[in-house]
């Protein structure tokens, strides 16, 4: 069965501390993973992968991905209180074309302390 | 605002109660998916449209859940006879045949 594994559950740290955020997949005819950060509401787009070692980034945001060892991390630097929320990792796969259906983790709950 | 629209934000009904959501997506999308999520978990894919067309329906979309997307534009999520279980957000999300998907607010469903 298709499924995507986030660690940690949840992360505190300080403002201006670096965090990684790991997500690990098994599923069946890759296509992509994507990233979400998800405050209150609806997740929001961050990222998405589809080419290993190819790092994608977004002001103090970035992320790659190994389709080796089928996992990717997601890193924030120079924490700020704003990026405190649930970052969501997503990946997209299975046979009958591109649906871009896809399967979520359970995301991982960062808290920035000022 | 151009994003995707969902009506209402929260909707409080007594269990056995239909219910009926509606999404708008992005104009030019032509993809519309509903996922569900419940507290501590990450959104759960119900079902999906091409155009105006239903492509996937998921196991966990009881046949109490009913799902329309008339002439491709906005979409409609009908619960019937609800229960407690179906208590939770309810997301849309809409995309192009190629690209991320960009989700709505949700419309939180509380079932008493």
């Amino acid at each position: 069965e298709d499924k995507v594994v986030q660690s940690p559950l949840s992360l505190v740290v300080h403002e201006g501390d670096t965090v990684t955020l790991n997500c690990s997949y098994e599923v069946t005819n890759f296509r992509s993973l994507l990233w979400y950060k998800q405050e209150k509401k609806a997740p929001t787009f961050l990222f998405m992968l589809t080419s290993s070692g190819i790092e994608k980034k977004s002001g103090r945001l970035s992320s790659i991905l190994d389709k080796k060892e089928l996992f990717s991390i997601l890193n924030i630097t120079a924490t700020q209180t704003g990026d405190s929320a649930v970052y969501l990792c997503a990946v997209e796969g299975g046979y009958g074309g591109a649906t871009n259906k896809l399967i979520f983790g359970t995301g991982t709950l960062l808290a920035v302390q000022p | 605002d151009t994003g995707v629209s969902q009506d209402p934000r929260h909707k409080i009904t007594k269990r056995g109660q239909n219910v009926t959501f509606r999404c708008d997506p992005i104009s030019e999308h032509n993809r519309l998916y509903w996922y569900r999520q419940t507290l501590g978990q990450g959104p759960e894919f119900l079902t999906y449209f091409q155009n105006e067309a239903q492509l996937e329906k998921s196991r966990l979309l009881s046949d109490r859940f009913s799902a329309e997307r008339p002439k491709g534009s906005f979409s409609t999520l009908e619960i019937q006879r609800t229960e407690q279980g179906d208590s939770a957000m309810y997301l849309c999300a809409s995309s192009l045949s190629w690209g991320p998907l960009h989700f709505g607010n949700g419309t939180r469903l509380t079932v008493t």
